[in-house]
């Protein structure tokens, strides 16, 4: 089965920081990852899809890259809105196993 | 508009079998690529999906919990019903009805989700 981890698990960050978060997978996926946020309390929203496309309305300074085993999620500038858990999912083969987190909080 | 939302008991006993309901609208299972499925979290944990049931009526189920799990699906009535058998206090999580959606034939995501229902497993 595939597994998906994700590094870091936490992340700390100011406001404006760009920041970056790891999904590896432990075979080849292609590009079939997708990312989701979602804030504490809350259902998870989808972000990217196809590992780089952004869904419709996301804010662009989300941004998605990667092939194969390693792919990253990349906000930009960070703002307070931004601040919550984000899953890495891999999409391949009919099996949708997410990874196990990143949880991103305010410093 | 699209919309998914669980129903279900929110306190079952342990050994006891749940069974979860979806109920959709805004798109029909029917449409080739379809998908409606089942995620569940534990309180503080992370996503874990359980089950997925497609357009043609093909299913799929997470390897770790195949044994526990049945997904049907009703499209004249817009639903989806999950059942797991043999509750355990771990199993205590919020379930997730989401949509698939793929683009391209290719590319899935899950693009809509229910509120959730948290479910409770204590006797």
């Amino acid at each position: 089965d595939i597994q998906l981890t994700q590094s870091p698990s936490f992340l700390s960050a100011f406001v404006g920081d760009r920041v970056t978060i790891t999904c590896r997978a432990s075979q080849a996926i292609n590009n079939y990852l997708a990312w989701y946020q979602q804030k504490p309390g809350k259902v998870p929203k989808l972000l990217i899809y196809a590992a780089s496309t952004l869904q419709s309305g996301v804010p662009s300074r989300f941004s998605g890259s990667g092939s194969g085993t390693e792919f990253t999620l990349t906000i930009s500038s960070l703002q307070p809105e931004d601040f919550a858990t984000y899953y890495c999912q891999q999409l391949n083969s009919y099996t949708y196993i997410f990874g196990q987190g990143t949880k991103l909080e305010i410093k | 508009q699209i919309t998914l939302k669980e129903s279900g008991p929110t306190l079952v006993k342990p050994t006891q079998t749940l069974t979860l309901t979806c109920t959709f609208s805004g798109f029909a299972l029917s449409t080739d690529g379809v998908g409606v499925g089942w995620i569940r979290q534990p309180p503080g944990k992370a996503l874990e999906w359980l089950a997925l049931i497609y357009w043609n009526d093909d299913k799929r189920y997470s390897p770790s919990l195949r044994s526990r799990l049945t997904i049907t699906k009703d499209s004249s009535k817009n639903q989806v019903v999950l059942t797991m058998t043999n509750m355990d206090p771990v199993d205590t999580a919020t379930f997730y009805c989401v949509r698939r959606q793929t683009v391209l034939s290719s590319f899935d995501m899950f693009d809509y989700w229910g509120q959730g229902i948290l479910v409770t497993v204590s006797s």
